[in-house]
């Protein structure tokens, strides 16, 4: 199994829609990241947490939400999704030190 | 604040030739340094780290990066390219300071062409 696990891996949704992007890990991180990116753009950051108590915005967090369920869990939310928001999305984990970020495979989402 | 240039968005190497990917940091702190690879349709695959010990890194693949504090460069190269190399390439830092909790800041990708 995977150490950083996105579901889901693709999703088409309408414009309006509200939709849950999940992340899970196995590494026993506590800090966890959410990135979009686009082409051209590279990888921006979302939203990070430190624990189930600390949340931070990113860079380019309107629009967005989070939920931080437990240590292993980290969910973002799209309440009305707009076709600006298609694009890849990756969630990350880190360790103390800053030296090892995981990623997950990412969720292709497209916004139609 | 923090942020990386990544010098050529496109850069076409012929294979065996050497490559060479620029990436230029800047960081009020003293920063941690990465490379990661992204093949089409797939994640971030890490290449190589700088975290304050070695300045001279070695990866995966055979890519290596010399992180230089004068410059604030952390260029990634490969002596011998290979068509197997072809991928989108991220620059990116983060502060050590605070065991970079922040995250990662990322340039905006170099895509490597290889030519046969």
């Amino acid at each position: 199994d995977a150490d950083v696990t996105q579901t889901p891996r693709n999703r088409i949704t309408k414009t309006g829609k509200r939709i849950m992007l999940e992340c899970s890990q196995t590494k026993g991180h506590d800090r966890m990241y959410w990135y979009r990116q686009d082409p051209g753009l590279g990888l921006r950051l979302i939203y990070y947490s430190f624990d189930v108590k600390d949340i931070n915005k990113g860079e380019i967090s309107d629009g967005y939400s989070v939920s931080r369920q437990a240590q292993a869990k980290f969910s973002l939310s799209l309440e009305s999704a707009i076709p600006n928001q298609t694009a890849l999305y990756f969630c990350a984990t880190s360790d103390f030190g800053g030296g090892g970020y995981t990623f997950g495979s990412g969720t292709r989402l497209t916004v139609v | 604040a923090q942020s990386v240039t990544q010098l050529g968005s496109h850069v076409s190497v012929s294979e065996g030739a050497l490559v060479l990917l620029r990436c230029n940091y800047s960081s009020s702190v003293p920063p941690y340094l990465f490379w990661y690879v992204q093949y089409p349709n797939q994640g971030l695959q890490l290449l190589l780290k700088y975290t304050s010990a070695a300045t001279l890194v070695k990866g995966i693949n055979g890519f290596e990066a010399e992180f230089k504090k004068s410059e604030t460069s952390f260029h990634l190269t490969k002596p011998s390219a290979h068509m197997s190399d072809a991928a989108e390439y991220f620059c990116a830092v983060t502060s050590n300071s605070g065991g970079g909790a922040d995250g990662l800041t990322f340039g905006k990708g170099t895509h490597l062409i290889i030519q046969p």
